[in-house]
């Protein structure tokens, strides 16, 4: 049973455009939620992550939305470039547990196209 | 961050036989995992790495299937035992310190025939 859902599976953008990736979850104890990017071949490379006392944080082009009473949040990629083109996960952990800093529970992921 | 060694990065296996895949960290750090990803599928944590003791497993992995070592805060193996096709793979190393984020190594894809 997946605890993070995770839409759209896969998305095309054209360049300068905007990707908008939605992620779900149940477990309220939750309590960080990073997004990670992975390029074929590659291992996940942490992208930008927020903690639910902030509703949204912006790192250049990527932003996270966070909506704590829906259990709700969402990578948004402004300016879309072709070499944005990979596979982006959401997660989400919970820190302030001894047995779960760390430990991160994947969605299923989105395959982000942007075409020239 | 930490720079993440694994080796080997990927490998063709024959069933029944074992690999052991290695995890190598340039700083000492607090916590050490491993994760499994399918072909084309999201990741799944297999279990944590504990220093000087028993690996904890998630639901579904045993320790006889995954044997895993952590005899000091910068390296841990991960062994794929009795191996068949579905063990087909990419097996990641994770990695964190107190308080920061968690960081993967590059992979070791893993092809059993």
């Amino acid at each position: 049973q997946q605890q993070v859902k995770q839409s759209p599976q896969s998305l095309i953008v054209q360049k300068g455009g905007i990707s908008i990736i939605n992620c779900a979850y149940e477990n309220t104890a939750f309590d960080y939620f990073p997004w990670y990017q992975q390029f074929p071949g590659k291992g996940p490379a942490l992208l930008i992550a927020i903690r639910p006392d902030v509703s949204e944080k912006k790192e250049g082009r990527f932003t996270i939305s966070f909506n704590k009473s829906a259990k709700q949040f969402s990578l948004h990629i402004m300016d879309s470039q072709p070499g944005d083109s990979a596979t982006y996960f959401c997660a989400a952990s919970n820190v302030w547990t001894t047995d779960s800093w760390g430990k991160l529970q994947f969605g299923a992921g989105t395959q982000v196209v942007v075409t020239p | 961050s930490a720079v993440i060694s694994q080796k080997p990065s990927r490998d063709i296996c024959q069933r029944g036989t074992s690999l052991t895949i290695q995890c190598q960290v340039d700083s000492q750090v607090t916590m050490m995992f491993w994760y499994r990803q399918q072909p084309g599928q999201s990741l799944t944590l297999i279990a944590t790495a504990n220093q000087g003791s028993e690996a904890t497993y998630e639901s579904g992995f045993v320790i006889d299937k995954f044997p895993i070592s952590r005899p000091n805060l910068t390296f841990s193996t991960l062994t794929v035992s009795n191996m068949s096709p579905e063990d087909s793979s990419i097996y990641l190393c994770s990695v964190c310190k107190v308080n920061t984020e968690a960081f993967f190594g590059q992979g070791t894809r893993l092809t059993v025939v």
